[in-house]
């Protein structure tokens, strides 16, 4: 049983719209990340939070914009998207890292279509 | 630089077949941790494996085991008796043991396992 919910599980959206994706973990983890995935590829790391922080954009697009409102939720804002940003987008989480690093759990996923 | 080779990228086999997934890695980092996932066709990545560079005992879980050889830079995964659930996409990942290299997971291309009944 996951205990990172990603919702929707699916979302349409025109270049135009604005939409959010939402993550949110019970497993009391204080580090969470996106990922980017196409079809037949390995997940893209897009952006990291530790303590609700911004720690890591890997030079993510500016229509892509992140949110930790608190340790336990995580959106995505999309704005103007192409069509080449359709992938599936993937939510993690895990214990932040220091002398040990830990194994990240991920979400279910929201499978995003930009027409 | 990190880099995970997944070799194989489709493996097909029957049902009860043993099968071994293989994955090479490279890292200039002293400490280093090797992870495996399994995506099923849902898509969500499933956790199954954390290994860390100075354990290198081999592990088995079930009809799951991992053989772990720093000598050969490799992180091998191998089904018992396969079965038709096991179908999924398989990949090796590795994270360094530095702060700034921890958080970032280095996937491998992911290999394609199909169980046939």
């Amino acid at each position: 049983d996951t205990e990172v919910t990603q919702t929707p599980k699916h979302l349409v959206m025109g270049m135009t719209n604005k939409k959010s994706l939402k993550c949110e973990q019970h497993m009391g983890h204080r580090a969470m990340y996106w990922y980017k995935q196409k079809a037949k590829k390995p997940p893209e790391l897009m952006f990291v939070y530790s303590y609700e922080k911004l720690s890591i954009n890997e030079s993510v697009p500016s229509r892509f914009s992140p949110e930790c409102p608190n340790s336990s939720l995580l959106n995505l804002h999309l704005h103007a998207l192409q069509p080449e940003d359709s992938a599936l987008y993937l939510c993690a989480s895990s214990q932040p890292w220091g002398r040990v690093i830990y194994e990240q759990y991920f979400g279910p996923g929201t499978r995003l279509t930009v027409t | 630089a990190q880099k995970v080779t997944q070799a194989q990228t489709e493996i097909s086999v029957v049902e009860k077949e043993d099968v071994t997934l293989d994955c090479v890695y490279e890292t200039r980092d002293t400490t280093y941790y090797l992870f495996w996932y399994k995506q099923p066709p849902s898509g969500e990545l499933v956790f199954l494996i954390r290994r860390n560079s100075f354990d290198e005992q081999n592990e088995i879980s079930g009809r799951y085991s991992w053989n772990f050889q720093k000598s050969t830079s490799s992180f091998n995964f191998t089904i018992t008796a396969s079965q038709v659930v096991d179908s999924a996409v398989y990949f090796c990942a590795l994270s360094g043991g530095r702060e700034t290299s921890g958080s970032r997971l280095t996937f491998g291309e992911g290999t394609q396992l199909t169980v046939n009944p």
